[in-house]
């Protein structure tokens, strides 16, 4: 089973409407991060999250750390079209890894 | 400004044939490189990692091999593909190997038939 796992493999809001992505993690961690992934392209970090934060912001964006749950969420205020696209959250581990969840597919409706 | 480029940007390659896909990192020296792979709509998988030229780590093994040859190059070859390499490998640097952001190339779609 995955290290990090976004809770939704899909999501579908009309623009404007505000959406929460979920992730869960299954290890000890010293930060967190979320990306997206526009269609056909590489991924782009939003938010990095340390484990003594418990909330960040970006813009649009806030993500929320529990590490006593183990869990993370990104929430997108005021969605807009170009928001569409898959969101994942990763997690660092050993070696330089850093695993990727499952991936939440984001589709803004006008 | 740093910049990562792939190539190429896709390929149709045939079952048992070499493959080789590059990554140049412009602007930033003693980049962290990774190669990852993406099947089509799934999750990203960390193939390989480099801290230093010449010195390349496997973390997943997929019949795949990875060089260093240059401090800002990172390749990714196979002296014959199979069917299951199809999919979207992705080149990314960082500024340290411990859990700091990773920055993406664009990709190189592979499809092999």
């Amino acid at each position: 089973s995955q290290l990090a796992e976004e809770n939704s493999w899909a999501l579908s809001v009309h623009e404007g409407e505000s959406v929460t992505v979920n992730c869960s993690y299954k290890t000890s961690i010293t930060a967190l991060q979320w990306y997206r992934q526009k269609s056909g392209k590489g991924p782009a970090q939003l938010i990095l999250i340390r484990s003594n934060e418990r909330e960040k912001r970006n813009g649009r964006l806030r993500a929320t750390l529990d590490t006593s749950s183990q869990s993370s969420s990104l929430s997108i205020t005021a969605t807009r079209c170009e928001d569409t696209a898959v969101y994942f959250c990763a997690t660092p581990h050993a070696g330089a890894k850093l695993t990727f969840g499952g991936g939440t597919r984001l589709t803004v409706r006008p | 400004a740093q910049t990562i480029h792939q190539w190429p940007v896709a390929e149709i390659k045939a079952v048992g044939s070499p493959l080789s896909l590059g990554c140049t990192i412009k602007g930033k020296s003693s980049p962290n490189l990774y190669w990852y792979w993406q099947a089509t709509g799934g999750t990203l998988q960390q193939l390989f990692y480099s801290i230093t030229v010449g010195q390349v780590e496997s973390v997943v093994q997929l019949n795949l091999s990875a060089s260093r040859p240059k401090d800002d190059q990172f390749i990714l070859s196979t002296e014959k593909l199979l069917l299951s390499h199809s999919g979207f490998y992705l080149c990314a640097w960082s500024r340290t190997v411990s859990g700091n952001t990773l920055y993406f190339g664009e990709g190189s779609r592979l499809i092999v038939v």
